[in-house]
C-alpha cells in the first residue's frame, strides 16, 4: 500500500525567500511521485513528476524536487517565492497501476 | 489538445435530494477516469475510477455511485444526499497505462448540501 505524508498543513514565507514543502512517501513498489498545485476553487495542475532517471526534477514556475530513496522523501523547493505561488500543494505517489494516493496538502502563504 | 469539463460548477442541494454530476473529456480516447472529493483539511479522497466503459472501481463505500455510459463520460450520482456529501468534487483523466502518467483535473464542482 502507498501513503504520503506532507509535513505542515500551512507554510508561510516572505516574498523572495526559499520555499520548502516536505513530502515523505511509503510505497510497496518503485515509486512514481508527483507534485500538484491547486489555486482557490480550481482543479489541480501538475508541477512536476519523478518516474525514473535523474533524481532532481525540474518543473514549471521555477519549482524543483529531489527524490531521495534512502529518506523516502520528495521535497519541493523554489529558491525565491513569488506572491503568485500562494496556493495549496499536493504530493502524490502512484500505486503502480491506475491510482494516485495524495497527501493532505500544504497551503503556502506568501507575504510581501 | 485534450480538455476536461465538469458541470455544474456550483450546486446547492437539500438533504435527501438526488445528485448527478457530469464529467466529459475531449480530444482523447480510452482514458482512465477518476472522481475525487475534497473536503476542508482532508486532502483528496478518491471515490471511484474507471478504466473502461461500464467498469467502475469504488474506493470508499458510501451513498454515492458512478457510471461510465460512454468512453469519455463519467457521472457521479446519489439517490439521497447527506450533509457529509458537501465538498469540492474533482474529475480527472489519464491516458491508459497510467503507471506514471499524470492525471489531468477538471475545474471541479462545489457542492453544498443544506
Amino acid at each position: 500500500a502507498q501513503s504520503v505524508t506532507q509535513l505542515g498543513s500551512h507554510v508561510s514565507v516572505s516574498e523572495g525567500a526559499l520555499v520548502l514543502l516536505r513530502c515523505n512517501y511509503s510505497s510497496s513498489v518503485p515509486p512514481y511521485l508527483f507534485w500538484y498545485v491547486q489555486y482557490p476553487n480550481q482543479g489541480l495542475q501538475l508541477l512536476l513528476k519523478y518516474t525514473t532517471g535523474a533524481t532532481l526534477v525540474k518543473g514549471i514556475n521555477g519549482f524543483e524536487a529531489e527524490f531521495k530513496k534512502s529518506e523516502t522523501s520528495f521535497h519541493l523547493t523554489k529558491p525565491s517565492a513569488h506572491m503568485s505561488d500562494a496556493a495549496e500543494y499536493f504530493c502524490a505517489v502512484s500505486d503502480g497501476y491506475s491510482t494516485l494516493t495524495f497527501g493532505k496538502g500544504t497551503m503556502l502563504l506568501v507575504s510581501p | 489538445s485534450q480538455t476536461i469539463h465538469q458541470w455544474p460548477a456550483t450546486l446547492v442541494q437539500p438533504v435527501g435530494s438526488p445528485l448527478s454530476l457530469e464529467c466529459t473529456v475531449e480530444g482523447t480516447s480510452n482514458p482512465n477516469l477518476y472522481w475525487y472529493r475534497q473536503a476542508a483539511g482532508r486532502g483528496l479522497q478518491l471515490l471511484f475510477y474507471s478504466v473502461g466503459i461500464g467498469q467502475i472501481s469504488s474506493e470508499v463505500p458510501q451513498n454515492l455511485s458512478a457510471s461510465r455510459p460512454q468512453d469519455r463520460q463519467f457521472i457521479l450520482s446519489s439517490k439521497k444526499l447527506l450533509l457529509s456529501d458537501s465538498g469540492f468534487y474533482l474529475c480527472a483523466w489519464t491516458r491508459g497505462q497510467a503507471l506514471y502518467n499524470e492525471q489531468f483535473f477538471g475545474p471541479g464542482t462545489r457542492l453544498t448540501v443544506l
